[in-house]
């Protein structure tokens, strides 16, 4: 069945790199999301990659795959406060994105 | 990016009275839209995907007489909780993939949530 699993907390200080990591099951997703969520808001798109790319970076962003493990991870580099919020990682199962629990990225000065 | 605007962004109803959400998609044409309900610090959970001009497909476990859900165009959803109780207070979201193709593998867009609270 279709199931995304990430860690639902993570601490880091600002300046840090932060990581956050995912795993999936449906070996069949074309593509893999992350997206940040604000207190109070909606799903804002950060990134995505192409089921057959091992990295994609994008300014401050780095995704990370291993289709082996399906595993996929999201790497902030120089962390700042306003990253602060919740990253979901999603996948695409029978049309419909299917969201990890979301991990709660804190950022202390 | 493409565009989807919800409306209300927040909503108080009485017990008992139904509310109605409305997803747009303002710049594209979205033959498919999903609403997703989310609990404070949880996932988003999908109820149901609404296909413009056909029956809804509602996930397991959601009454779909109790989220009615109709998408009688290429640019509008809507989302009516009939008879709300306070457990059905929370935040909906809903999505609409474009039916172009604008970038092969970002074709859904979400909108900015609204809060229900049944009092």
């Amino acid at each position: 069945g279709e199931d995304v699993e990430q860690s639902l907390f993570l601490s880091v200080r600002e300046g840090d790199s932060s990581v956050i990591n995912c795993t999936y099951t449906d070996s069949s997703s074309t593509y893999l999301y992350w997206y940040k969520q604000e207190p109070g808001a909606g799903l804002q798109l950060l990134t995505y990659i192409f089921s057959n790319m091992d990295m994609k970076q994008d300014q401050r962003l780095t995704v990370l795959l291993n289709k082996k493990d399906k595993h996929l991870s999201l790497r902030i580099a120089d962390t700042q406060t306003g990253d602060s919020a919740i990253y979901f990682c999603a996948e695409v199962g029978g049309g419909k994105l299917i969201f990890g629990q979301g991990t709660e990225l804190s950022v202390k000065p | 990016g493409a565009v989807v605007s919800q409306h209300p962004s927040r909503v108080i109803c009485k017990s008992g009275t139904s509310v109605k959400i409305e997803c747009r998609s303002l710049d594209f044409q979205a033959t498919t839209m999903f609403w997703y309900r989310q609990f404070p610090k949880q996932s988003l959970m999908l109820m149901a995907t609404s296909n413009e001009g056909s029956k809804a497909t509602y996930e397991q476990g959601v009454e779909k007489d109790k989220f009615l859900i109709n998408h009688a165009s290429l640019t509008l959803s809507t989302l009516t909780v009939t008879s709300a109780h306070p457990e059905d207070s929370s935040f909906y979201i809903c999505s609409a993939r474009d039916a172009g193709i604008r970038e092969a593998g970002n074709t859904i867009y979400f909108g900015e949530g609204s809060w229900l609270t049944v009092v």
